[in-house]
């Protein structure tokens, strides 16, 4: 299983909501990522698990909370978002957050739009 | 902190071959990677260039010169479904230390019949 799931796929939401994006990969990879994709840009780091453990924090806004609660999981909790938050959110992993080759798998992303 | 440099759009025609350069600054080079990503999809690994020289993998090649801070992505036989957006991304040491992947603004490649 070479495979990162991401649901839902399409996320409509208020700027008073709370919703959740959720990542799953059974690969056993250990290192875990959050990137956000506006239209026609590349993706941009937002949060790295390692090990479960939050390794890289992009000074991401405090209405993103990422959790990590296995090895297989990763969540975003959103809420109050504004609606220059609407964009793909992507989930990768990778074997290890390590030096050299390391490829990522990325998930179909997250469309999300904010109204 | 770390900077990628590649043309926004290339167009070529089915069969040529093409080529998107990539240069960089970085802190602390872990080398440099190609992901390909279409409309409406997610971001797929191409190839890794952690050493100078040539990595083929079928119709694609990628090149690394570290001295001189540069790279490309080689697409040879081109096919419509080539049309996508390629993305040269460094793995680096960063301001902080970290070692994570930063992404090139991208090259969207139009192929024509």
């Amino acid at each position: 299983d070479t495979e990162v799931t991401q649901t839902p796929k399409h996320l409509v939401m208020g700027m008073t909501n709370k919703k959740s994006l959720k990542c799953e990969q059974h690969m056993g990879h250990r290192a875990m990522y959050w990137y956000k994709q506006k239209a026609k840009k590349p993706p941009e780091l937002m949060f790295v698990y390692s090990y479960e453990k939050l390794s890289i924090n992009e000074s991401v806004p405090s209405r993103f909370s990422p959790e990590c609660p296995n090895s297989s999981l990763l969540n975003l909790h959103l809420h109050a978002l504004q609606p220059e938050d609407s964009a793909l959110y992507l989930c990768a992993s990778s074997q290890a957050l390590a030096s050299g080759y390391n490829e990522q798998f990325f998930g179909p992303g997250t469309r999300l739009t904010v109204l | 902190g770390q900077s990628l440099e590649q043309p926004s759009e290339v167009t070529a025609v089915e069969g040529a071959i093409v080529q998107i350069n990539c240069t960089y600054q970085t802190s602390g080079f872990y080398g440099l990677s190609w992901y390909q990503q279409h409309d409406g999809g997610a971001p797929t690994f191409l190839s890794y260039n952690g050493l100078d020289g040539l990595e083929e993998t079928g119709r694609f090649s990628s090149f690394l010169s570290r001295s001189d801070s540069y790279g490309y992505l080689l697409l040879q036989e081109l096919q419509m479904k080539d049309s996508a957006s390629y993305f040269c991304a460094v793995r680096d040491q960063g301001d902080t230390g970290r070692r994570a992947l930063t992404f090139g603004s991208g090259t969207r490649l139009q192929v024509q019949p």
